[in-house]
């Protein structure tokens, strides 16, 4: 079975850091671009970070230079460091695999159940 | 602000057909795939729609989707309470270099 699961969200106070993890299964983790979305309470879905197979990643500008995504393929392990957080970064986070590339995305076919992550 | 609009709530009756629309601009549905994603309460997206108008497998044919131009649109005919989500459509933004997600719909099956 195909599947994501995210660990490592929390309670942090404002200015902290927390790194969020992602274990593939059932797939050839190596093989995919991979992407981090949050959902803030009560609102829609926001692209926070993707990484090509290569390891070329890409950020909005509302987290660049505070959030960095990374992979281990041998392990097949997805990493979010987040540091600097503030208020409006508390989301639930998702990790989720790309049909296709970042820059050209077919669509996001596999997404974990999501962490929490709480800035207060 | 997302960048891509879509009306934050749709309705109809439960049989009845609905459309929810997306549009955008030349830097992002105009140039780049459009996906579509099903947001149950409380559950993770799924995916419904890739590279504009495919279904992956197990997506009943009940959903479609198109695309012109600087907008898309999902349809799903012979509507179930099952049904009732929220929806969103999501491109790459070529301006922004950033993959972006419209700000969601609302569906009520009345």
């Amino acid at each position: 079975e195909v599947q994501l699961v995210e660990s490592g969200g929390g309670l942090v106070q404002p200015g902290g850091s927390l790194k969020l993890s992602c274990a593939a299964s059932g797939f050839t983790f190596s093989y995919y671009d991979m992407l981090w979305v949050r959902q803030a309470p009560g609102k829609g879905l926001e692209w926070v970070s993707g990484i090509s197979t290569a390891g070329d990643t890409r950020y909005p500008g509302s987290v660049k230079g505070r959030f960095t995504i990374s992979r281990d393929n041998a392990n097949n392990s997805l990493f979010l460091q987040m540091n600097s957080l503030r208020a409006e970064d508390t989301a639930v986070y998702y990790c989720a695999r790309l049909v296709g590339v970042v820059a050209r995305p077919y669509g996001v076919d596999v997404w974990g159940q999501g962490t929490t992550v709480t800035v207060s | 602000q997302s960048v891509l609009t879509q009306p934050p709530s749709v309705s109809a009756a439960p049989g009845q057909k609905v459309t929810i629309s997306c549009s955008g601009s030349s830097s992002n549905i105009g140039k780049s795939f459009v996906s579509w994603y099903q947001q149950l309460p409380g559950i993770a997206p799924k995916l419904l729609i890739f590279e504009n108008d495919k279904r992956p497998s197990g997506i009943p044919d009940r959903f479609s989707a198109s695309k012109s131009g600087t907008s898309a649109t999902l349809g799903i005919t012979g509507l179930q309470t099952g049904d009732e989500a929220d929806y969103y459509c999501g491109t790459w933004d070529s301006s922004l270099s950033a993959v972006v997600f419209g700000g969601g719909t609302e569906l009520t099956v009345l």
